[in-house]
């Protein structure tokens, strides 16, 4: 079936380190792929997407490029904040099946001032 | 901006007991999601609902029923709390009819049942 994983966390930076947390997935169709992110004590929120191979999604200085030939969705971002601390998932979603998503497990991200 | 509420962010129920957890969004969305997040699992779908009175089941339908009597509400029913039951409830919601629709989501319900 379709699945998506991520790397295990918790991962621990120091600030205005570099970021990289692991996103593969298996698909059946055709998915689009997406990260939210969880901040303490609140609910997710869309981070970026992305529609089709090659595209690079970005938002607050994260980026994700999706990679069909590994099916891969890796988010990136150069320098991190400590507002940057939060629980990070991947999602995909099948075009034919709706508005269904199928989260990864989270990766929680911890960075130190 | 879209608004997704819960009814409650943190609720103690004993065993046996009846739950409700309401989730009301304020943007005319079709589609709406309930989810439990467990560590380690990340989210599993539970129920999810198309429209007014449509209901399908996700991934671990198991032990809950779900509510759609108007548009902007979406009610998950515990017919009978257990403590594996014992979670993060997060209820979203989403348009339909687009290619890339993003889902909105709630704060949030930790449950506990005791």
């Amino acid at each position: 079936g379709d699945s998506v994983t991520q790397m295990e966390g918790p991962v621990t930076l120091s600030e205005e380190a570099c970021l990289t947390i692991n996103c593969t997935y298996t698909a059946t169709g055709y998915p689009s792929l997406f990260w939210y992110v969880q901040y303490p004590g609140e609910g997710l929120q869309l981070l970026l997407k992305a529609t089709k191979a090659d595209d690079k999604g970005s938002n607050k200085g994260f980026e994700a490029t999706y990679r069909k030939e590994t099916t891969s969705f890796h988010l990136e971002k150069g320098s991190v904040q400590v507002s940057d601390s939060a629980v990070y998932f991947c999602a995909l979603r099948i075009y034919n099946q709706g508005g269904k998503l199928i989260f990864g497990q989270g990766t929680e991200l911890s960075v130190k001032p | 901006d879209v608004k997704v509420t819960q009814s409650s962010r943190y609720l103690v129920k004993r065993t046996g007991e009846k739950v409700f957890l309401e989730c009301v969004q304020d943007m005319d969305h079709e589609n709406m999601f309930w989810y439990r997040q467990d560590p380690g699992l990340g989210l599993r779908l539970i129920y999810f609902s198309y429209d007014v009175k449509m209901k399908e089941k996700g991934d671990i339908p198991e032990g809950y029923s779900v509510s759609r009597e108007k548009k902007e509400r979406f009610s998950l029913i515990l017919e009978s709390a257990s403590t594996n039951q014992t979670s993060m409830y997060l209820c979203a919601s989403s348009l339909s009819g687009l290619l890339v629709d993003t889902q909105y989501f709630g704060p949030g319900t930790r449950l506990t049942v005791l």
